[in-house]
C-alpha cells in the first residue's frame, strides 16, 4: 500500500499569513495513463470533507484561488497564500493512484495563533 | 448540484450486522463509480470500499480491515449506494461516508453528511 505522510500535523497560522503543508507517498504517484492521482480534502469543525484540489493543482468548483496545490512524483504541497478564519480545519492529502486501496496522510489541523 | 444522503446507521452490538443506504442525486448515478469511507471519533479519513459502473461489471475492491465482512451493492434504478456491515468490530465505530469517485476525475470527490455507526456492548 502506498503510504501518505504529511506535515506537519499541526498548523498554527496567523490570519493573513501563508501556509504550507506538504504531501510525500512512498511511491511515485504517476499512474500508468500519465496522470498523478493526489487529491487535497479540507475538514472543517464538524463538517465532512470537502475536495479542494484534484490531481496535484486542479481547484475544485468554487475553491478560493488562495488555495493552491503543486508537486510531482512523490512531493506535494498546498499552499494558502492568506488564510481566513473560514480555512480553519483539517486537511488530508490523498492518493487515487494505485488502488486499492486508497490512502489519505494522517491530517494536518490549522489553527489560528 | 450533487447531493449524497446516507442513512441507516446506529448502535450495533459486536458481532452483529448493519446495512448502510445512501440516496444520490444531482449527477448521472449510473455512470460513477462509488466510493464509502469511515471516520472513528476524533481519527483520520479511510478508504473502506468502492463499486464500479455497470460497463464495469460492478465489481467492488475493500480495505483489508473490512474485506469478507462488508458488501458494497447499488441499484442504479433508484440511485442508490449501500453498504452491507457483517461481523461488526469495536474498531468498525466511525462515521461512514458515500462519495463519489474519490480517485481525482474532475467530476468526483463529493461526500455526504454521514452516518454514525456505533459497536458497542
Amino acid at each position: 500500500d502506498v503510504v501518505m505522510t504529511q506535515s506537519p500535523l499541526s498548523l498554527p497560522v496567523t490570519l493573513g499569513q501563508p501556509a504550507s503543508i506538504s504531501c510525500r507517498s512512498s511511491q511515485s504517484l504517476v499512474h500508468g495513463n500519465g496522470n498523478t492521482y493526489l487529491n487535497w480534502f479540507q475538514q472543517r469543525p464538524g463538517q465532512s470533507p470537502r475536495r479542494l484540489i484534484y490531481k496535484v493543482s486542479n481547484r475544485d468548483s468554487g475553491v478560493p484561488d488562495r488555495f493552491s496545490g503543486s508537486g510531482s512524483g512523490t512531493d506535494f504541497t498546498l499552499k494558502i497564500s492568506r488564510v481566513e478564519a473560514e480555512d480553519i480545519g483539517v486537511y488530508y492529502c490523498m492518493q487515487g493512484s494505485h488502488w486499492p486501496p486508497h490512502t489519505f496522510g494522517q491530517g494536518t489541523k490549522l489553527e489560528i495563533k | 448540484e450533487v447531493q449524497l444522503v446516507e442513512s441507516g446507521g446506529g448502535l450495533v452490538q459486536p458481532g452483529g450486522s448493519l446495512r448502510l443506504s445512501c440516496a444520490a442525486s444531482g449527477f448521472t448515478f449510473s455512470d460513477r463509480f462509488m466510493d464509502w469511507v469511515r471516520q472513528a471519533p476524533g481519527k483520520g479519513l479511510e478508504w473502506v470500499g468502492r463499486i464500479r459502473d455497470k460497463v464495469n461489471s460492478f465489481t467492488t475492491d475493500y480495505a483489508a480491515s473490512v474485506k469478507g465482512r462488508f458488501i458494497i451493492s447499488r441499484d442504479d434504478s433508484t440511485n442508490s449506494l449501500y453498504l452491507q456491515m457483517n461481523n461488526l468490530k469495536t474498531e468498525d465505530t466511525a462515521v461512514y461516508y458515500c462519495c463519489t469517485d474519490i480517485s481525482g476525475s474532475s467530476y468526483g470527490g463529493y461526500f455526504g453528511q454521514g452516518t454514525l455507526v456505533t459497536v458497542s456492548s
